[in-house]
């Protein structure tokens, strides 16, 4: 039974350009959540995926968008990269609209230079 | 705005020896639920043990058993017997409006094992 896969495992990228990062979720699940991680700190919820459509969304500006695909998977975009947001990014993936568990996959690294 | 407080960034605890790891909560809401989870260097985030703020009885998953305070907004973890293996950043975890609102959570605590 596959466990939530993340891609990449790390990445760089220069200030100003633009990040996709991936995330499959948990066999049997179809809701996919996005956390930024900063470094020392917990994560904090970026915004969720359910049925190809955000459910909600945390306190993050718009550079921060998503996608969610048929077969459950989704995408995390950010534009116009700053240093501040060099981060691990995790996804979690549950089943359904009323889930509270969620589980997590090994996060992406991404260092904005 | 729900918010998790974990005051204390470093543990240290003897092998086999117990450990409590506090954290407490502030929230308006009735219906919610509680986590810990245990991140090692790895990265990826472990769920230890979930509570219903519903249910009175504590939760308890083998050596790791929880203190729900509903009343005062606390929510400790016990860790008896510890092991090597529980050495990780433990974070407390809070979820509620039916899980779309994600979790928010606390800063986390450095739990290290002295062998």
């Amino acid at each position: 039974d596959a466990g939530v896969t993340q891609s990449p495992t790390h990445l760089i990228k220069t200030r100003g350009q633009q990040v996709t990062l991936r995330c499959s979720p948990k066999s049997g699940h179809d809701t996919v959540s996005w956390y930024q991680q900063a470094l020392g700190q917990g994560p904090q919820f970026i915004f969720q995926y359910y049925e190809e459509e955000e459910r909600q969304r945390g306190n993050f500006p718009d550079r921060f968008s998503g996608h969610q695909f048929p077969n459950y998977s989704s995408e995390l975009n950010v534009n116009a990269l700053l240093l501040g947001d060099s981060a691990l990014y995790l996804c979690a993936s549950s089943f359904g609209t009323g889930s509270y568990e969620q589980y997590f996959g090994p996060g992406t690294r991404l260092t904005v230079t | 705005a729900q918010t998790v407080t974990q005051s204390q960034p470093e543990m240290s605890v003897q092998e086999a020896e117990t450990v409590t790891l506090s954290c407490t909560y502030d929230t308006s809401e009735s219906d919610y639920y509680l986590f810990w989870y245990k991140q090692p260097p790895s990265r990826q985030m472990i769920l230890v043990i979930r509570q219903e703020a519903y249910k009175q009885q504590n939760a308890t998953e083998n050596r790791f058993s929880v203190n729900f305070q509903k009343a005062a907004k606390s929510f400790s973890l016990k860790i008896s017997d510890s092991q090597l293996g529980d050495a990780a950043m433990y974070f407390c975890a809070y979820g509620s409006g039916g899980g779309a609102d994600g979790l928010t959570f606390g800063k986390g605590t450095h739990l290290i094992i002295q062998p």
